[in-house]
């Protein structure tokens, strides 16, 4: 079974500091993708980054960059200069390609509360 | 309006009710996804429908039924719920089921509430 591990529930940060949030996952497969989505407070989830399983160099994205160590399966995310509209649950999620099925696997989340 | 949009953003409903969730996607996507998030608990899917046919269905109670009548919309009919059924559904959608990177654009949810 896959499976994604968000290990941290809270986080806090302050202002203008880098945070890095926790994932690690489970799969047998060897073509996969992994993402971060954002979900504010009463607001729309979205993608924040993601990573090809194949592609070793790490994904970035402005202030959000990934560390992606396939052999260990961990990929956390790092946020630099936290702004007070980082504030949000944010999500893990795994996703197959090329299989018989193409569903995500999502973590259960880690709340991110930046504080001015 | 653009994007995946939700309807109606808040529910209040009985046991004895019968009511329905509405998502519509804007993207000319091909696939649509039901998702059930609680509380400290990972977002559970709960249907996929790929080209209006329904690929996934996850073991989810009968008082749930989806129906996808065109690839823009999908609804979720609902009832004779339970008060554990209180929970954000969300709706999303993806270009393509089996695509490479199924990256999914989310709607706001329905927060729906089971009296």
């Amino acid at each position: 079974a896959q499976t994604v591990t968000q290990s941290q529930p809270e986080m806090s940060v302050q202002e203008a500091e880098t945070v890095t949030l926790s994932c690690t996952y489970d799969t047998s497969e060897n073509n996969y993708y992994l993402f971060w989505y954002k979900q504010p407070p009463s607001r729309q989830m979205i993608l924040v980054i993601r990573q090809e399983a194949y592609k070793q160099q790490n994904a970035t994205e402005n202030r959000f960059s990934v560390n992606f160590q396939k052999a260990a399966k961990s990929f956390s995310l790092k946020i630099s200069d936290s702004q007070l509209g980082d504030t949000a649950m944010y999500f893990c999620a795994l996703g197959n390609y090329g299989g018989s099925q193409g569903n995500l696997i999502f973590g259960k989340g880690t709340k991110l509360s930046v504080k001015p | 309006e653009t994007g995946v949009t939700q309807t109606p953003r808040h529910l209040v409903m009985g046991m004895t009710n019968k009511k329905s969730l509405k998502c519509e996607q804007h993207l000319g996507h091909n696939a649509m996804y039901w998702y059930k998030q609680s509380a400290k608990k990972p977002l559970e899917l709960m249907f996929v429908y790929s080209l209006e046919e329904r690929v996934e269905n996850n073991s989810v109670p009968s008082r749930f039924s989806p129906e996808c009548p065109n690839s823009s919309h999908l609804f979720l009919h609902l009832h004779t719920l339970q008060p554990e059924d209180s929970a954000l559904y969300l709706c999303a959608s993806s270009q393509d089921w089996l695509a490479g990177d199924n990256e999914q654009f989310f709607g706001p949810g329905t927060r729906l509430t089971v009296l």
